[in-house]
């Protein structure tokens, strides 16, 4: 199972939006509605941002949405603030009980 | 507050064993399936493998199929990840997280396994 591919960097100044995509196959990312985002700051634990394509957790801020087309899933961050800096992956269900992860996308604030 | 503390990492030799526990608390444990995610240094994150609710049914990713062994202890609200026959590419922050659906909804602060001679 290969990695789901992302970005490996993104950046841009407060208040503006930054998307960050994540491709996969006809056999995740296209294939299921089970797209999760989790974003993690340094030495910590992921957290949860995105499921299920586009569902926001509770406590998410909403500038966090997510979307999918096709192969490929994207995370838009709008009104992108100081504390969003983070290294952000996407993951998706990939069939009989497994999962897939993308290699990560560090955004930075300029 | 869902908690979920990890423990049993360390520095193991090549073809070594380790068995790491994870201490669940906050939540009802035997209604919620487990999974164990790893990240080695500087790297991704990667599945590992997934216990459902009761225990009977597990998962492995390929690259630990037949040296990793998840189960549970629903009496200790506990979940293990025994990890057999290591490798120097096992090196790696294991995470203890909470499934809910197709989601991670719940990560420990992780555990350290370093494997190296």
């Amino acid at each position: 199972q290969s990695a789901l591919t992302q970005p490996r960097s993104v950046s841009g100044s407060p208040g503006q939006s930054v998307t960050i995509s994540c491709t996969g196959t006809s056999s995740d990312v296209g294939g299921y509605n089970y797209v999760s985002w989790y974003q993690q700051h340094p030495g910590k634990a992921p957290k949860l941002m995105i499921y299920d394509v586009s569902k926001r957790p509770s406590g998410v801020p909403d500038r966090f949405s997510g979307s999918k087309s096709g192969n490929t899933a994207s995370l838009t961050i709008s009104g992108l603030q100081a504390e969003d800096e983070a290294d952000y992956y996407c993951c998706s269900y990939a069939g009989s009980h497994t999962w897939v992860f993308g290699g990560g996308t560090k955004v930075t604030v300029l | 507050e869902v908690q979920l503390l990890e423990s049993g990492g360390g520095l193991v030799q090549p073809g070594g064993s380790l068995r790491l526990s994870c201490a669940a608390s906050g939540f009802t444990f035997s209604n919620s399936a487990m999974r164990w995610v790893r990240q080695a240094p500087g790297k991704g994150l990667e599945w590992v493998s997934t216990i459902s609710e009761s225990g009977g049914s597990t998962y492995y990713a390929d690259s630990v199929k037949g040296r990793f062994t998840i189960s549970r202890d629903t009496s200790k609200n506990t979940l293990y990840l025994q990890v057999n026959s290591l490798r120097a590419e096992d090196t790696a922050i294991y995470y203890c997280t909470k499934a809910s659906g197709y989601r991670f909804d719940y990560w420990g602060q992780g555990t350290l396994v370093t494997v190296s001679s």
